[in-house]
């Protein structure tokens, strides 16, 4: 089955800066990746998402690029700021589940 | 927006029990899943709905876990006798469209399962 690795497990970075968070995963037939943003205790909310069919796409302050050869894909959050302090799971999908990275930690120091 | 719900929000038993988690998921959607996540960990798949019927399950998804879709809203999870390694959040989703995987699945807020 599907296997995917997410680095690093955490990131401290100050308010401003930029944070890359990126996944690898194993099944090539996977074609959908998914990110969620989940704060504690709460629900894990979807921020943005990829197709296979794309190479990046980008919401605001949010990015994620897809390497299909490469089987891997990277979220890219710009100008920081303490809201954005949460964990943050990446996902790949090819069937009908989802599967999950173990999670990063963020951290933004005001 | 639309959101999927699930009651209860905290259900503590006792080993052995039976429990019975609750889903409503967004009413136009065709497939609905069940996920859990124990405390720090990540969200791992269970088992996935479609048409009435289980279309995936994970190892986790043994004997003592069942799912059913009771009426036209309403999805469950039933675990039959709860064990201590049971305790976790277990996340309901929902997907609309048919096509395989690339379709957004919603969350809802979870129930909280603590088995003493």
């Amino acid at each position: 089955g599907e296997n995917v690795e997410q680095h690093p497990s955490t990131l401290s970075v100050q308010e401003g800066d930029s944070a890359v968070i990126k996944c690898t995963y194993s099944d090539s037939a996977s074609n959908y990746f998914p990110w969620y943003k989940q704060e504690l205790g709460k629900r894990p909310q979807l921020i943005i998402d990829i197709r296979s069919n794309v190479g990046e796409k980008k919401d605001q302050r949010i990015a994620v690029t897809l390497n299909k050869t490469a089987k891997h894909f990277s979220l890219h959050i710009t100008e920081t700021q303490p809201e954005d302090s949460a964990v943050y799971f990446c996902a790949a999908s090819g069937s009908y589940q989802l599967t999950f990275g173990k999670g990063t930690k963020l951290s933004v120091i005001p | 927006e639309p959101e999927v719900t699930q009651t209860p929000s905290h259900q503590v038993t006792q080993m052995g029990q039976e429990v019975i988690l609750r889903c409503v998921p967004i009413s136009n959607h065709l497939y609905f899943y069940w996920y859990r996540q124990i405390l720090g960990q990540k969200v791992e798949f269970l088992v996935s709905f479609y048409n009435n019927e289980i279309s995936e399950k994970s190892e986790i998804f043994d004997d003592q876990f069942s799912v059913e879709r009771p009426d036209g809203s309403n999805f469950t999870l039933k675990i039959r006798s709860t064990k201590l390694e049971d305790s976790a959040m277990y996340f309901c989703a929902s997907r609309y469209r048919t096509s395989s995987g690339a379709d957004t699945q919603y969350f809802g807020p979870g129930t909280r399962l603590t088995v003493l």
